[in-house]
């Protein structure tokens, strides 16, 4: 199969706990992406982090990058329960301009 | 709102029955994206066009699925004697040359086959 592996396949927590979701991937990349999916709709980007970085942030979520393991880390810190969807990481192989590459999912479930 | 729109939604039809899916993307995008996504999976790649030229087709792509993007802005995607095992969402994404390379998703249209 050409997706990575995201664990855990289904995590869920309260509503103010933090929840990290792991990545692995298997090439060389020029970028990972996190996506989220709600139920039955379309996917949508929540951050990028390059191939040269190691972590970044936006808002509530920081993602972290470890090329040497190749394996990133979501982290959606004081989660809401607008938070419960699906989380995917993607990437696009190194020099590729074609197509990315998504993994399996964790589904996030965050309880009022 | 991602800019790209997809139908039908929701289609329902008989074992070897064509289904043809249409995305428009609402401004100019030269990269266009087609993936599938079955229940509990992450989307699989299923082909990519760079204006109207098909760039790559991965080998999920089976002789029975045709996809066009005629003058590079909507594309289709035509699925023919379609099996249950075609049952999915059908994902459309555009790729803003702007930027490294996020996608934009439409909403999916789901096939059942019956």
């Amino acid at each position: 199969s050409q997706q990575g592996e995201e664990d855990p396949q289904a995590l869920s927590i309260q509503e103010g706990e933090n929840a990290t979701m792991n990545c692995s991937y298997k090439t060389s990349i020029n970028n990972l992406q996190w996506y989220r999916q709600n139920s039955g709709r379309g996917l949508v980007h929540l951050i990028l982090i390059r191939s040269n970085e190691r972590e970044k942030h936006s808002g509530r979520l920081r993602v972290t990058l470890d090329t040497s393991k190749k394996s990133s880390s979501l982290l959606i810190t004081a989660s809401r329960a607008a938070d419960t969807a699906s989380y995917f990481c993607a990437w696009r192989y190194g020099g590729s301009q074609g197509n990315l590459i998504f993994g399996k999912g964790t589904k996030l479930s965050v309880k009022p | 709102d991602t800019g790209v729109s997809q139908n039908p939604r929701h289609k329902i039809t008989k074992r070897g029955q064509n289904v043809t899916f249409r995305c428009d993307p609402i401004s100019e995008h030269n990269r266009l994206y087609w993936y599938r996504q079955t229940l509990g999976q992450g989307p699989e790649f299923l082909t990519y066009f760079q204006n109207e030229a098909q760039l790559e087709k991965s080998r999920l792509l089976s002789d029975r699925f045709s996809a066009e993007r005629p003058k590079g802005s909507f594309s289709t995607l035509e699925i023919q004697r379609t099996e249950q095992g075609d049952s999915a969402m059908y994902l459309c994404a555009i790729r803003d040359v702007e930027n490294t390379g996020e996608l934009f998703f439409g909403e999916g249209s789901r096939l059942t086959v019956l």
